[in-house]
């Protein structure tokens, strides 16, 4: 199975400011990999497929990159709506794997 | 709108069986495939099992591979999971997610999830 892993697993931080988490695979997936938002309580939202493509109605300031088996999920400008849990997932083989989540907390 | 509402959660004693249900709404459900994730109690995501949308292939994660089974009745538009053997450590909200389309490994949108208790 591809491991997924992502750091930090938890990152405080100002309204505004850029926030970068990390996903690294266990083996190559390509660009086989998108990003999941989770709020308390909430069923988890996708914001990013295939690496850089945002999903319909995902903000701008939302991104995503790949160097490698690594990739990041980039927010410009953080937002009050933005405080919440974020996963990484691959979607290159069976079966489908989620990073442990990346908790992003108000500073 | 696109609604997914999961049902038949509850407490059930290990080693039983317990069915759960997915009823979609406000798009053609024979057109995509579908999943079942889990998420235990302040943990993270685990992806369950995915049918395609004309239920020819299934594929399942690594622990309830044997135990569940995934299937579809698209004259209700419903998606369902089977559990049988259940564990302690089946305790988990199950939600249902629609893949996108021609793109069926991601998937949104998610249903509210329904919590079930192996105990």
């Amino acid at each position: 199975d591809i491991q997924m892993t992502q750091s930090p697993s938890s990152v405080s931080a100002s309204l505004g400011d850029r926030v970068t988490i990390t996903c690294r695979a266990s083996q190559n997936i390509g660009s086989w990999l998108g990003w999941f938002q989770q709020k308390p309580g909430k069923a988890p939202k996708l914001l990013i497929y295939a690496t850089f493509t945002l999903q319909t109605g995902v903000p701008s300031r939302f991104s995503g990159s790949r160097s490698g088996t690594e990739f990041t999920l980039t927010i410009s400008s953080l937002q009050p709506e933005d405080y919440a849990t974020y996963y990484c997932q691959q979607a290159y083989s069976f079966p489908l794997t989620f990073g442990q989540g990346t908790r992003l907390e108000i500073k | 709108q696109v609604q997914l509402v999961e049902s038949g959660g509850g407490v059930v004693q290990p080693g039983r069986s317990l069915t759960l249900s997915c009823a979609a709404s406000g798009f053609t459900f024979k057109n995509y495939g579908m999943h079942w994730v889990r998420q235990a109690p302040g943990k993270g995501l685990e992806w369950v099992a995915l049918i395609w949308f004309d239920g020819t292939k299934k594929y399942y994660g690594d622990s309830v591979k044997g135990r569940f089974t995934i299937s579809r009745d698209d004259s209700k538009s419903t998606l369902l999971l089977e559990m049988n053997s259940l564990r302690v450590e089946d305790t988990a909200v199950y939600y249902c997610a629609r893949g996108l389309e021609l793109l069926e490994n991601w998937f949104d949108p998610w249903g509210q999830g329904t919590l079930v208790t192996v105990s």
